[in-house]
């Protein structure tokens, strides 16, 4: 059981360079959620779906396209890399149960992503 | 808009001894609230939520929490502290599928 994956865990882009961090979870959940974790900020969200071809935006999404063609996949793209977006990043689900979205959200290993 | 306070950001216990962690959150109305623990290199991992009810909830590893309205806190709690909960904790409040994480506190524990 795979749980959720991201890959890759480890990217170093240039400046400008379009990047795309792929996220994929085997529970069929409904809800999935892009991050950004800098220090002294926790987690900030970026994106999040809540089916398949459903999108929204979160706290900072400026820079940030996500597409949700099947349940289980929600990429990431950079479109044109900046330093500041040099981060960690997770990727979360959560199923769609009770209080739709506020159920636990269960996290990726993350992906650190360098911008020279 | 909502947001979650941590003012520790750093705390230090010994080993055995009690702990609480402070966590204030900022909206009208009460969120869901989150209690979430990360190890180093690792995603979060759930510890416990609070969505309505007995305001005392227990969550895994032997920790707890209190919702108190009246001061806007959910604080986290355990009695003895072990080595192996070393780690970044993370309140995190939750309302109309917005999600806002504090900016964590980070434990380290003393043999």
């Amino acid at each position: 059981d795979a749980g959720i994956t991201q890959s890759p865990r480890y990217k170093i882009t240039e400046t400008g360079r379009q990047v795309t961090l792929m996220c994929h979870q085997t529970w069929s959940h409904s809800y999935m959620f892009w991050y950004r974790q800098d220090l002294g900020h926790g987690l900030r969200l970026i994106y999040y779906s809540a089916a398949a071809d459903i999108t929204d935006k979160g706290e900072v999404p400026d820079g940030y396209v996500v597409s949700r063609s099947k349940t289980e996949n929600f990429p990431l793209t950079l479109e044109s890399a900046t330093r500041s977006q040099t981060s960690v990043y997770f990727c979360a689900s959560s199923d769609s149960t009770g209080l739709a979205g506020a159920n636990e959200q269960y996290f990726g290993p993350g992906t650190r992503l360098t911008v020279t | 808009a909502q947001s979650v306070t941590q003012p520790d950001i750093h705390i230090t216990v010994s080993e055995g001894a009690s702990l609480e962690l402070r966590c204030n959150y900022s909206y009208g109305a009460t969120p869901y609230l989150f209690w979430y623990v990360q190890s180093p290199g690792q995603g979060l991992q759930l510890l416990l939520k609070y969505f309505s009810g007995d305001t005392l909830v227990q969550g895994i590893k032997g920790f707890e929490a209190e919702f108190k309205r009246s001061q806007s806190s959910f604080n986290l709690r355990k009695p003895s502290v072990h080595w192996s909960d070393a780690a970044e904790y993370f309140c995190a409040s939750y309302n109309n599928n917005d999600m806002r994480f504090g900016a964590g506190t980070r434990l380290t524990v003393k043999p």
